[in-house]
């Protein structure tokens, strides 16, 4: 069954220090790569999409995304991480190019301290 | 240009009622979806629309019915409503397959 997977419900960082989050998935084919943030009592914002080319892809709010095909995984990334950064994360695939279904995955719950 | 609206954005039912949440779009967005969020299942995915005239079941179409009344507007329909469809309910479009969607601020529905 195709699925999205992130493995972590929370990550911790400090303010300033770089932030990982972490998205693998299990799609047949070329898919296209998606990353939502989604702030308290707020639908999802796009933050940035993978469809071909460069393996690092930059989006919104200073966010980048490294795919890598082997390890099929598409994770969410930024240098230095602002308390306002605070938000839910969910990645989301796109299985077939063309199609309409979009899969989402759990969300991951980003906390900045400060 | 006001994207995905939806109404209401929240909404109390008691076991058995029926209520209809509606989503427009003015983005003249060929692709129209409903999805339900709950804590620790991310998104699923209800019912969608591909086109204008065409409706698919998503993951979790059971209890629910949809309408896609014209290119702007995609209403979801609960006919008898049971306490396992509280949730926030979302209404997304999109342009073009590989396209973001964009979504509609939610709707919080309760049922006791």
């Amino acid at each position: 069954a195709q699925s999205v997977a992130q493995p972590e419900d929370q990550v911790n960082v400090a303010e300033g220090n770089p932030l990982t989050v972490k998205c693998t998935y299990s799609v047949s084919g070329n898919p296209y790569l998606f990353w939502y943030v989604q702030y308290p009592n707020r639908g999802l914002q796009f933050l940035l999409k993978y469809i071909t080319g460069d393996n690092l892809v930059k989006g919104s709010y200073g966010f980048e995304a490294e795919f890598n095909k082997s390890q099929t995984s598409f994770h969410l990334k930024k240098p230095s991480a602002l308390v306002s950064d605070s938000a839910l994360y969910f990645c989301a695939v796109s299985p077939v190019s063309g199609t309409y279904k979009y899969i989402f995955g759990t969300g991951t719950r980003l906390k900045v301290l400060a | 240009n006001a994207g995905v609206t939806q109404t209401p954005k929240f909404q109390v039912l008691k076991t058995g009622q029926s209520m209809t949440l509606q989503c427009a779009q003015d983005m003249n967005h060929n692709s129209m979806y409903w999805y339900r969020q709950d804590p620790g299942m991310g998104l699923r995915l209800i019912y969608y629309s591909a086109s204008e005239g065409t409706t698919d079941k998503g993951e979790v179409p059971n209890g629910y019915n949809v309408s896609r009344l014209n290119k702007r507007e995609f209403s979801l329909r609960l006919e008898s409503a049971a306490p396992s469809q509280t949730s926030v309910y979302f209404c997304a479009s999109l342009g073009t397959g590989g396209s973001e969607q964009y979504f509609g601020p939610g709707t919080r529905l309760t049922v006791t």
